[in-house]
């Protein structure tokens, strides 16, 4: 399977600062990527899809403001957190997809997450 | 909205038996995916199903699509404490073209030797 790398592993910021987390696909192009967010003992939701050279697509309820995607190339995409304040803390994952096109049917590859701490 | 359900959401099971995790969906998927996720790790793709009524089998896990294409399985038998994590089923709704993925609750296993 792809290999899919996050970083930073952990990051723990004070309340009112901006926190950025890369997401690399390391061994092939990833044309899509994207962001889930996971509480504690709850199940990963999607925040955003992120399609390299154009704007992400943010679910409902996530605010495109506070969680800026920026999708520059075919192997990285970055998420920040912008303004963090404790309830942001949370472990944010990416995932990968990389075939181009409306294909549906393709497995997603997760990178190992970022676990953010907001004091 | 489409939504995946999962039962049973924690499942304790004594190691050697069998146990079966459910996931439902309110529209027709294109495809469901199954994920593992140990504590404090991130989730691992298990299988893909994208066929109606498809059985795939890996070693002690036995996973089916169901014939509408809005259900799916999750089957393991003999039990080993090495099956511990949560087990997430995952859809891809037939509606969506870029491969999103609705999360099931997850189902948490725990194994007493």
């Amino acid at each position: 399977g792809a290999v899919v790398s996050q970083h930073p592993s952990w990051v723990i910021c004070k309340s009112g600062t901006s926190v950025k987390i890369e997401c690399r696909s390391l061994d092939f192009q990833a044309t899509t990527m994207f962001w889930y967010r996971q509480f504690p003992k709850q199940s990963l939701m999607l925040m955003a899809t992120s399609n390299e050279g154009s704007k992400a697509t943010y679910e409902q309820g996530v605010e495109k403001d506070k969680f800026l995607i920026n999708h520059a190339s075919l192997t990285l995409s970055t998420l920040t957190v912008t303004s963090a304040h404790p309830e942001d803390s949370s472990f944010y994952i990416c995932s990968v997809r990389g075939v181009r096109g409306p294909i549906s049917g393709d497995t997603q590859y997760f990178g190992p997450g970022t676990r953010l701490t907001v004091l | 909205g489409q939504q995946v359900m999962q039962i049973p959401q924690y499942q304790h099971v004594q190691e050697g038996e069998d146990f079966t995790t459910y996931c439902n969906s309110s529209t027709t998927l294109s495809n469901i995916q199954w994920y593992k996720q140990r504590p404090g790790g991130h989730p691992v793709f298990l299988i893909q199903l994208v066929k109606s009524g498809e059985v795939k089998k890996q070693k002690r896990l036995t996973f089916q699509f169901g014939e509408a294409k809005k259900n799916s399985s999750l089957h393991i038998t003999a039990t080993q404490t090495t099956d511990v994590g949560t087990y997430f089923c995952a859809g891809s709704p037939a509606t969506d073209s870029w491969g999103k993925l609705q999360f099931g609750a997850g189902t948490q296993v725990v194994v007493t030797p």
